[in-house]
């Protein structure tokens, strides 16, 4: 069974920094893209940051580009996000996700999700 | 960025109704679109990729169609499970991924 486990939120200033983590099981982590999607509260989804299998390829939404820093770890089955000069309009759930299949290029459409971890950037 | 238009934002119906859900791209994205359901509490689930192929383990009453511009979810008969959010997604000449705004299936 496919398990996602995000980690890392809280509570942060503006300006301040959070590293997400993503826990994956129950896959080869290493021959999927994955994928960091949010969530504000009571609002809709929005794509944020997505790597490719091999880490190589990296994509982001243009509202985070140069704040924020996807990367990953397939020997410790692990997904990160590195947030950085945070702000109000960051608060959100993050959720990791799994591309749906192993081909190369991802297909962009993503079959398992974490439960996902708060960030609330307030003073 | 491909923007994505859900309708209606709510649809009021009785289990056992046929649901009829839209999403409009701003421009073509070919078959490059997929469905998800979301229930309160609960992180998205697959339903439909590719305009209209079914993801593992979901039921023959939830169908997908369309191309280019125009798409349709259809759940043929509502199950009390059903009533949910959900949500169209563009994956055709990405980055970025966008999301449709969502739809309520609510209770009537």
């Amino acid at each position: 069974e496919v398990q996602l486990l995000e980690s890392g939120g809280g509570l942060v200033q503006p300006g301040g920094s959070l590293r997400l983590s993503c826990a994956a099981s129950g896959f080869t982590f290493s021959s999927y893209a994955m994928t960091w999607v949010r969530q504000p509260p009571g609002k809709g989804l929005e794509w944020v940051s997505s790597i490719s299998a091999t880490g190589i390829s990296t994509y982001y939404t243009d509202s985070v580009k140069g704040r924020f820093t996807i990367s990953r770890d397939n020997s410790k089955n692990t997904l990160s996000l590195q947030m950085h000069s945070l702000r109000a309009e960051d608060t959100a759930l993050y959720y990791c996700a799994k591309d749906r299949s192993l081909h190369v290029p991802a297909t962009g459409t993503y079959d398992s999700w974490g439960q996902g971890t708060l960030v609330s950037v307030s003073s | 960025e491909i923007v994505l238009t859900q309708s209606p934002a709510t649809l009021s119906l009785s289990p056992g109704e046929r649901a009829t859900l839209s999403c409009r791209a701003s421009q073509s994205v070919s078959s490059h679109l997929a469905w998800y359901q979301q229930k309160p509490g609960q992180s998205p689930r697959l339903l439909i990729y590719d305009a209209s192929n079914r993801a593992t383990g979901i039921p023959a009453r939830f169908s997908g169609s369309g191309s280019g511009t125009d798409f349709t979810l259809t759940i043929s008969s509502l199950e009390p499970e059903d009533f949910a959010l959900y949500y169209c997604q563009q994956n055709s000449n990405w980055p970025p991924l966008t999301f449709g705004g969502g739809t309520k299936v609510e209770i009537k």
